[in-house]
C-alpha cells in the first residue's frame, strides 16, 4: 500500500519570506513523487516531480522540492513567497515497482501568503 | 489545443437518480482516472483505466460505475447507491512516458 501525509492543514507566510510545505510518504518499493497546486474550483496543476537522479527537483513558478529517502520526505520549498502562491497544494506518490500507475494524494495543505 | 475536458462544470441531482459525468481527452493518453475531492480529505481514487475496455476499482468504488469504450472517453456514473455523492469530481489522464497526470477542471455535483 502507498500513502502520503501532509501534516499541516495550513501554512501562513509573509510575502518575500521562504516557504516550506511538508510531505512524507510510504511505499513498499521506490517512489515517484509529485507536487500539484489547485486554485478554487479548478483542477490540479502540475508543479514538479521526482522520478530518479538528483534529489533536488526544480519545477514551475520557482518551486523546488528535495527528495530525502532516509526520512521518506519530499518537502516543497520556495525561496521567496508571492501573494499569488496562495492556493491548495497536494503531494502525491506512486510506487515505481508496481504495475498500478494510479497516484495516491495527501490531504492537501492550504498556503496563505500575506502581503 | 490538447487537453482534458470535463462536463458539466456544475451538476445538480435529486436523491435516487443516477447521473453521468463526462470526461474526454485528446492527448492520446492511454490511462484515465476518476478522483473524488472532499474538504480536508484530499483526492480519493474511484476508478481507473489503463487501456481501452478495461478498468479497475480504486479505493472508493462503491456506488459508482465507469466504462472505457474509447481511448478518449471515460465517463463516470454516480448511482443512487452512492450514499453521499455531493463532492467535487476530478478526471485525469496520463501517458506511460509522462509519469504524472493531466487534470480536467472538475465537476461539482450537488444532491438536492
Amino acid at each position: 500500500a502507498q500513502s502520503v501525509a501532509q501534516p499541516e492543514d495550513q501554512v501562513n507566510v509573509a510575502e518575500g519570506n521562504p516557504l516550506t510545505v511538508k510531505c512524507t510518504y510510504s511505499v513498499s518499493g521506490n517512489p515517484y513523487l509529485f507536487w500539484y497546486v489547485q486554485y478554487p474550483n479548478r483542477g490540479l496543476q502540475f508543479l514538479l516531480k521526482y522520478i530518479t537522479g538528483d534529489n533536488l527537483v526544480k519545477g514551475s513558478y520557482g518551486f523546488e522540492a528535495e527528495f530525502n529517502k532516509s526520512q521518506t520526505s519530499f518537502h516543497l520549498k520556495k525561496p521567496s513567497a508571492l501573494v499569488s502562491d496562495s492556493a491548495l497544494y497536494f503531494c502525491a506518490v506512486r510506487d515505481k515497482d508496481t504495475g498500478r500507475r494510479a497516484l495516491t494524494f495527501g490531504s492537501g495543505t492550504r498556503l496563505q501568503v500575506q502581503p | 489545443d490538447g487537453g482534458i475536458t470535463q462536463s458539466p462544470k456544475y451538476l445538480f441531482r435529486k436523491e435516487g437518480q443516477n447521473v453521468t459525468l463526462s470526461c474526454e481527452q485528446n492527448l492520446n493518453h492511454d490511462a484515465m482516472y476518476w478522483y473524488r475531492q472532499d474538504p480536508g480529505q484530499g483526492l480519493r481514487l474511484i476508478y481507473y483505466s489503463q487501456i481501452v475496455n478495461d478498468f479497475q476499482k480504486g479505493d472508493i468504488a462503491e456506488g459508482y460505475s465507469v466504462s472505457r469504450e474509447k481511448k478518449e472517453s471515460f465517463p463516470l456514473t454516480v448511482t443512487s447507491a452512492q450514499k453521499n455523492p455531493t463532492a467535487f469530481y476530478l478526471c485525469a489522464s496520463a501517458s506511460p512516458s509522462n509519469y504524472g497526470y493531466t487534470f480536467g477542471s472538475g465537476t461539482r455535483l450537488t444532491v438536492v
